[in-house]
């Protein structure tokens, strides 16, 4: 049981480029989050899934698209990465909004 | 979701018990106290939760006071793998797309 896995661990991307960031779990969660968390700063929620094939924008969606065509598996893109996508992103997956919340190992993502 | 304070930092020696107060005093009812850690660099590990009664789980226990304004974190007999950053939240229970809203934290150091 790998609980919740994130591809890759780092990357760095120049100005323009564009990536896609793969979450997958193997929990059967109904739920899947994605945050980006800065320096000295809490995390915040970048778009979310409730289920297979549904999406919804959280806190900081602008620049990323997202999609979730397996239940198991929730995709990050970024189209054109800029600086300011310089940052930590963790995804967690859980089944009802009260669970508690299980976190990948992140992603650290330099843009330069 | 109600905002909580935590004091920014505190030690610990190995072996003792930790105990990580926080203060909730706008949480309203339907609102639950969360606790999680993020070990450095890791992604965000949960520990506990509760609504209004105490909660034992094997790595914590959770004491809410009567009137839940307040809430303290026991780590009961704390080891240098519980040096970490310990964030308290509040949150409804029942919303999707509600992000778990990490503050500053405290940071926990346990030493020999």
């Amino acid at each position: 049981n790998a609980g919740v896995t994130q591809t890759p661990k780092f990357r760095v991307l120049k100005t323009g480029q564009s990536m896609t960031l793969l979450c997958a779990q193997d929990m059967n969660h109904e739920y899947m989050y994605w945050y980006r968390q800065d320096p000295g700063m809490g995390l915040r929620l970048i778009h979310y899934s409730v289920g297979e094939g549904t999406t919804a924008k959280g806190e900081v969606p602008d620049g990323y698209n997202v999609s979730r065509l397996k239940k198991q598996n929730f995709l990050l893109g970024l189209e054109s990465a800029a600086p300011s996508q310089t940052s930590v992103y963790f995804c967690a997956s859980f089944d009802r909004p009260d669970d508690e919340q299980y976190f990948g190992p992140g992603t650290r993502l330099t843009v330069t | 979701d109600a905002k909580t304070t935590q004091p920014p930092s505190m030690d610990c020696a190995e072996g003792r018990a930790a105990n990580l107060p926080c203060n909730h005093s706008t949480i309203s009812g339907n609102e639950y106290v969360y606790w999680y850690r993020q070990i450095h660099s890791q992604g965000p590990q949960y520990i506990i939760h509760g609504l209004k009664n105490n909660e034992t789980n094997e790595m914590a226990s959770l004491i809410i006071t009567e009137d839940r304004k307040s809430s303290t974190l026991i780590l009961p007999h704390a080891t240098l793998r519980d040096t970490a950053v310990y964030y308290c939240i509040v949150k409804s229970s029942n919303q999707a797309g509600t992000a778990l809203i990490f503050g500053k934290g405290t940071t926990l150091s346990v030493s020999s």
